[in-house]
């Protein structure tokens, strides 16, 4: 069964400074899906980047970037310019091949504080 | 972007009360929908897989007669807690695939007392 592991249960960062989140994930699989979404206090689940594993290039939304290592399965988010509203946990999450199954698989979740 | 309304947003029940809880696309149709359970300081645990027009899928340890699930149509699936228990006060989230990924409820806290 496919796993997802993030190592890091807190990490903190410093406002306006850069921090990466690591997460590792098995499979046998060669064509899947990575996400990473984000849960503020409000719980609100907020998908922050996603990538396709066939696709070599690492995804980018504005100051989030993925450092995506298919070899080593290894999917790190990298903040950049950090705000205090990135404050929040953090899931990294695998899903399968199309014409599988859809369900997501979740790591354990990383919890960032932004210090001002 | 896709948006996914999830009902009541928190409930207080009594002990041996059912409440049901409503996961709406409003955007887009949801042939597929997932009701999670979250522990405080917790990830997501997948409770079941909703398919339109079908049985739900659970996941092992799930009771699918504590946990009704209906997707009756392809923009609401719903989660039944039959004859509540304090033990199942617990935060509740529904997820729809969308075109692009899967988008989430806000949603709902139960309490049952």
């Amino acid at each position: 069964a496919q796993t997802v592991t993030q190592s890091q249960p807190e990490m903190s960062v410093q406002e306006a400074e850069t921090v990466t989140l690591s997460c590792t994930y098995d499979t046998s699989e060669s064509d899947y899906y990575l996400f990473w979404y984000k849960q503020p206090p409000s719980r609100q689940m907020i998908l922050v980047i996603r990538q396709e594993a066939y696709k070599q290039q690492n995804a980018t939304e504005n100051r989030f970037s993925v450092n995506f290592q298919k070899a080593a399965k290894s999917f790190s988010l990298k903040i950049s310019d950090s705000q205090l509203g990135d404050a929040a946990m953090y899931f990294c999450a695998y899903r399968g091949p199309q014409g599988g199954s859809e369900k997501l698989v979740f790591g354990k979740g990383t919890k960032l504080t932004v210090n001002p | 972007g896709a948006v996914v309304s999830q009902h009541p947003s928190w409930v207080i029940c009594k002990s041996g009360t059912s409440v049901k809880i409503e996961c709406r696309s409003l955007d887009f149709q949801a042939t597929t929908m997932f009701w999670y359970r979250q522990f405080p300081k917790q990830s997501l645990m997948l409770m079941a897989t909703s398919n339109e027009g079908s049985k739900a899928t659970y996941e092992q340890g799930v009771e699918k007669d504590k946990f009704l699930i209906n997707h009756a149509s392809l923009t609401l699936s719903t989660l039944t807690v039959t004859s509540a228990h304090p033990e199942d006060s617990s935060f509740y989230i529904c997820s729809a695939r969308d075109h692009y990924g899967y988008t989430f409820g806000s949603g709902t806290r139960l309490t049952v007392v």
